[in-house]
């Protein structure tokens, strides 16, 4: 089955640009969609076919996929986005795969 | 409000059967294919089964294929997760998600979740 691999951890300073990875073969040939998930808190979709952003979802979230790496990036990350994240595809056997999740440190 | 809203989780000996519900407010709830996602404690997300509008289609993790049914009742805005022959990985936190076609069929919003605690 089509599997998605993220990074377990990531760390950022606040103010600064952060990039978490998500890979898979051939994954620029698949919409991903990235979700934001706070302690205690569901999911919340931040990222929808690679790159577009739900309404109430600050710009400084922004999403790329191409070849085998799509990439959620988070500019000048505020304390607030300290989160995991975790993508995810449509697939034709397992209808939706997701990957592992990222654990986002803001520090 | 788009809300959804699970019930129905609980702690159950391994063997038994618990039934989760979902409730579903401020959309069109026959319009939309539903999903239900698991998220073991400290674990990632993990897909479980979805159903189409009318209830006629349906999908499973290979993990809960022949233990699980989800169904539908559209006259009542509700989706269901009957849940058979537990074990103990089946222990996790459960949501029920909507596959939103207005952004690209992701999977928006979530329910709060119910969690189920499975012991031997």
């Amino acid at each position: 089955s089509y599997v998605l691999t993220q990074p377990p951890s990531v760390s950022v300073s606040p103010g600064q640009t952060a990039s978490i990875t998500c890979s898979g073969d051939k994954l620029g040939n698949k919409y991903v969609y990235w979700y934001q998930q706070k302690p205690g808190q569901s999911p919340l979709l931040v990222i929808y076919e690679d790159r577009k952003r739900p309404s109430g979802i600050p710009e400084r979230f922004s999403g790329s996929n191409s070849g085998n790496t799509a990439t959620l990036t988070i500019s000048g990350t505020q304390a607030m986005d300290e989160a995991d994240y975790s993508c995810q595809t449509w697939d034709n056997i397992t209808p939706v795969i997701f990957g592992g999740g990222t654990k986002l440190t803001v520090l | 409000e788009v809300q959804l809203e699970e019930s129905g989780g609980g702690s159950i000996h391994r063997g038994g059967s618990l039934r989760l519900s979902c409730a579903a407010s401020g959309f069109t709830f026959r319009n939309y294919w539903m999903h239900w996602v698991r998220q073991g404690p400290g674990k990632g997300l993990v897909w479980v089964a979805r159903i189409n509008t009318d209830g006629s289609g349906t999908n499973y993790a290979d993990a809960v294929k022949g233990r699980f049914t989800i169904s539908r009742d559209n006259a009542k805005n509700t989706l269901y997760l009957q849940m058979d022959n537990l074990r103990g990985e089946d222990t996790a936190m459960y949501y029920c998600a909507r596959e939103d076609f207005y952004s690209g069929n992701s999977l928006d919003p979530w329910g709060q979740g119910t969690l189920v605690t499975v012991s031997s």
